[in-house]
């Protein structure tokens, strides 16, 4: 079935650093991909999404290209803040059926001053 | 203003009771989900619905049930069935069901077993 891995955390980073967190997917046809943010004891919010293959989306200086030869949507940041530190979940939602969302593990970045 | 709201944020329950968890949204969203989250695990989806009086089982719903009722409500129940459900419970809701739309969260329920 289709599923979502994303690296393992924690992610440790110094302020201003630059951010990679890697997400590869396995599905059928051309799913849409999401990156979603869990601030400590909160619930998800969205942070970026694309739809298409070669889509780029961003949002507060993240971005990810989805990149269908490689099935993958890399999270990438220039200068990460400390204010960035949480929780981030790479998902998608198949083609087939686009009301389910599947979720990656999730993977903790801690951004230090 | 528009959102989820989760109710109670945290709740404690004894082993061999069933418990209720709320899940309400004004945002006319017409899908509505429910995950569940544990350490290391990411979200498992647990039950979704897209339309009133229907819903499907996710991939973890043995042990849970729930009702869609009216458009804007979606409780979920877990049962004494359910062998471990101390974890975090996360509801969603999505705006015209057949669209890779943006999902919006609620504030999460922690569910813990005494």
């Amino acid at each position: 079935g289709d599923s979502v891995t994303q690296m393992e955390g924690p992610v440790t980073l110094s302020e201003e650093a630059f951010l990679t967190i890697n997400c590869t997917y396995t599905a059928t046809g051309y799913p849409s991909l999401f990156w979603y943010v869990q601030y400590p004891g909160e619930g998800l919010q969205l942070l970026l999404k694309a739809t298409k293959a070669d889509d780029k989306g961003s949002n507060k200086g993240f971005e990810a290209t989805y990149r269908k030869e490689t099935t993958s949507f890399h999270l990438e940041k220039g200068s990460v803040q400390v204010s960035d530190s949480a929780v981030y979940f790479c998902a998608l939602s198949p083609s087939y059926n686009t009301d389910k969302l599947i979720f990656g593990t999730g993977t903790r970045l801690q951004v230090f001053p | 203003d528009g959102g989820i709201t989760q109710s109670p944020k945290y709740l404690f329950r004894k082993e061999g009771q069933n418990v209720t968890l709320s899940c309400e949204q004004n945002l006319n969203h017409d899908a509505m989900y429910w995950y569940r989250q544990d350490p290391g695990q990411g979200l498992r989806l647990i039950y979704y619905s897209q339309i009133v009086n229907d819903f499907q089982k996710g991939d973890i719903a043995e042990g849970y049930s729930v009702s869609r009722e009216k458009k804007e409500s979606f409780p979920l129940t877990v049962t004494s069935a359910q062998k471990n459900p101390t974890a975090f419970y996360l509801c969603a809701s999505r705006n015209e069901a057949g669209l890779p739309t943006e999902a919006f969260f609620g504030q999460g329920t922690r569910l813990t077993v005494v």
